[in-house]
This record gives C-alpha cells, structure tokens and sequence, in this order.
C-alpha cells in the first residue's frame, strides 16, 4: 500500500514563525501535493510538483513556498506565520497524469498560529 | 478553482438504509474520483470513474457518471455507522498535470 507521512499531526507555532511541513511519500510518484482544507471552503490547492526540483503555484499560494530536493519528500514552508494560516495541511502523491490513477493522502497537519 | 459541488451538504439518514450523494462538474474530463475522509484525518480514496465509463462498483459502493450532464452520483447501500464521514468527488481535468478540482464535500451522518 501507498503510504503519506506527514511530520506533525498537531503544531502550534506563533506569529512572524518560519513554520517547516513535512511529508514523505514511498511509492516512487512523481507527483506530490499540497492542501489546506478549511470548514465550508473543502480542499485549496496551494503548490504542487511532478518532478524534482519542479514546482507550479495552486489556487492559494500566497504566503507560502516549496521544496522538493528528493522525489519522495516535499515540504511545505510558510516563510512567516500568520494567524490566518492556521488550519488543517494535507499532503498527496501520484502517479504522473495520464495514469488514471488516484492521489494518495498523508493523515493531515493540524496548524495553529497563535 | 472549485470544479466538483456536492450535493446535499450534509445528509442524516438511518443505519441500513442507502445514501445517495451528487457531484456536478463544469469542464470535460479524464476521470472522477470520490474520496472518503474521517473527521480530523487525511482523505481517503474510494474510487475512480473513467470519462469513458458509465457505472462502477466497490462492495457497497455504486458511482455513476454522466459526462453529458457534467454529474456523478456516488451511491451507498445498506450504510452502517462506520459509513459516517464526509466524501468528496474530485475531476481530473483534461490537459491537466495531475493536480484534482475538490468539491466541498457531503458530510454524511448514520444513525445507529
């Protein structure tokens, strides 16, 4: 089975913070994937990438970077934290496009920005 | 960009009976998906409609897609408790990189 790992489950870090997430996923995809997801808003893609070192802006990435040094982690960085960003991360892979094949999830970041 | 909207928002229904969820979409497609998510942890992926096909079963599970209609219907038989949780139907777009449209989601409640 495909397995996403994100780093933290719960993080609670302050405002003006650099904030690191993490994820790893071991199934060699070349596509990684992520998330915030807010109550009445569903899932906003922030960044993704299919390749490393390769990165495409989401619907929402003000306020936050990416890094993919390795093919099967991807980080996602907030460069200073604001209260605004507090919310649940969700990390994915895939296969490439084309593929018909399904994105696999992490369990999710709970962030607080206090 | 909100592709997939679910319909209803949230559904109530009784252990035993079926729940019925929709999901229209507004571009053509290379295939739907619906995913599964417990609250407080990560989605979960149930199934994957082509464009090119009509109907799909898992177990319990019935997806349909009607791309003349831009709609899917995601269908649970018999549900238990254990079905309670929210599902997404998201669309792979044609020419996209991979990246899925989420809807917003049904929460769905089954009463024991």
């Amino acid at each position: 089975d495909v397995k996403v790992t994100q780093s933290s489950r719960y993080l609670v870090k302050r405002t003006g913070e650099k904030v690191f997430l993490e994820c790893v996923q071991d199934m060699d995809h070349e596509n990684m994937f992520w998330y915030r997801q807010d109550p009445g808003l569903g899932l906003r893609l922030i960044y993704f990438s299919y390749d490393v070192k390769m990165k495409e802006k989401g619907d929402i990435p003000e306020g936050y970077s990416v890094s993919r040094e390795k093919k099967e982690r991807f980080s996602l960085i907030l460069e200073s934290a604001s209260t605004n960003q507090t919310s649940m991360y969700l990390c994915a892979s895939s296969s490439p496009p084309g593929d018909n094949q399904p994105q696999h999830f992490g369990d999710g970041t709970r962030l607080s920005i206090l | 960009s909100q592709q997939g909207e679910e319909d209803p928002q949230a559904l109530s229904i009784q252990e035993g009976e079926n729940a019925t969820m929709n999901c229209s979409y507004k571009t053509s497609i290379n295939n739907l998906q619906w995913y599964r998510q417990n609250s407080g942890r990560g989605l979960v992926h149930l199934i994957l409609i082509r464009s090119n096909e009509r109907e799909k079963h898992s177990g319990r599970l019935r997806v349909t897609l009607d791309t003349s209609k831009k709609s899917s219907s995601l269908l649970i038989t018999a549900s238990r408790a254990a079905d309670t949780a929210s599902y997404f139907c998201a669309t792979d777009e044609e020419g996209s990189q991979g990246n899925l449209i989420f809807g917003k989601g049904t929460k769905l409640s089954v009463k024991p």
